[in-house]
């Protein structure tokens, strides 16, 4: 079976540009989550969606991050304009359920802002 | 303030010395304890799930527990493929989700 599949695999990119992430969750999974991992703060939740539909996004940091899921099949964090601080492993999981069922990773993206 | 807490940072075993990974809390009602491990450059990658105090998981040389303040990861006879992060996780009463920073080990052979 795929597992949950994120591109690009690595980005750098300048301070100032947008930068869009992508996730594919498992087939048949209800819920998207989009996490940012980082030395000094480990692993932190920025949102997720369930059914398609955002349900919390208190941890997206700033304005500049947004994230959608058009459908069931596709996500997107995107960052505009992106600063060197938001360089991090950013990951993508879903699950079938929401935060109380295990959730299935996908192996991150690393982002480097100059 | 919720807080989830892990200790050790990091932990060198060797091949076949048996440990332990803690993980403390202190969050407003606890719904769920999660633990992952992660290899470098992969994602976490889902052990076990804890929902109340007196709960034991067990899989292979791994078995957590669970008290009311914190959850523990009993590694037995520790292979050097045991080597890794093991991330512990837990979900609130209000619904949110809190990760620890994880302890690294490393089991030599």
């Amino acid at each position: 079976d795929a597992g949950v599949i994120q591109s690009p695999r690595h980005e750098v990119t300048e301070m100032g540009q947008e930068v869009t992430l992508r996730c594919k969750p498992i087939s048949g999974h209800n819920s998207l989550f989009w996490y940012r991992q980082t030395m000094m703060r480990g692993l932190e939740l920025l949102i997720y969606f369930n059914n398609n539909v955002p349900i919390d996004d208190s941890g997206m940091p700033e304005d500049r991050f947004s994230a959608k899921m058009p459908n069931a099949s596709f996500s997107t964090l995107k960052i505009q304009p992106s600063e060197p601080r938001d360089s991090a492993v950013y990951f993508c999981a879903s699950s079938l359920g929401q935060l109380d069922q295990p959730q299935h990773f996908g192996d991150g993206t690393r982002l480097s802002i100059l | 303030e919720d807080q989830v807490t892990q200790s050790p940072e990091a932990l060198r075993l060797q091949e076949g010395e048996s440990s332990s990974l803690n993980c403390s809390y202190t969050v407003s009602g606890l719904r769920g304890l999660f633990w992952y491990r992660q290899d470098p450059g992969k994602g976490p990658e889902f052990l076990f799930t804890l929902y109340s105090a007196g709960e034991e998981k067990e899989k292979e040389r791994l078995k957590a527990t669970l008290t009311k303040k914190e959850s523990f990861l009993h590694i037995t006879a520790p292979k050097p493929e045991d080597s890794a992060t093991y991330l512990c996780a837990v979900q609130t009463g209000a619904n949110n989700l809190f990760f620890g920073t994880g302890t690294r080990l490393t089991v030599i052979p």
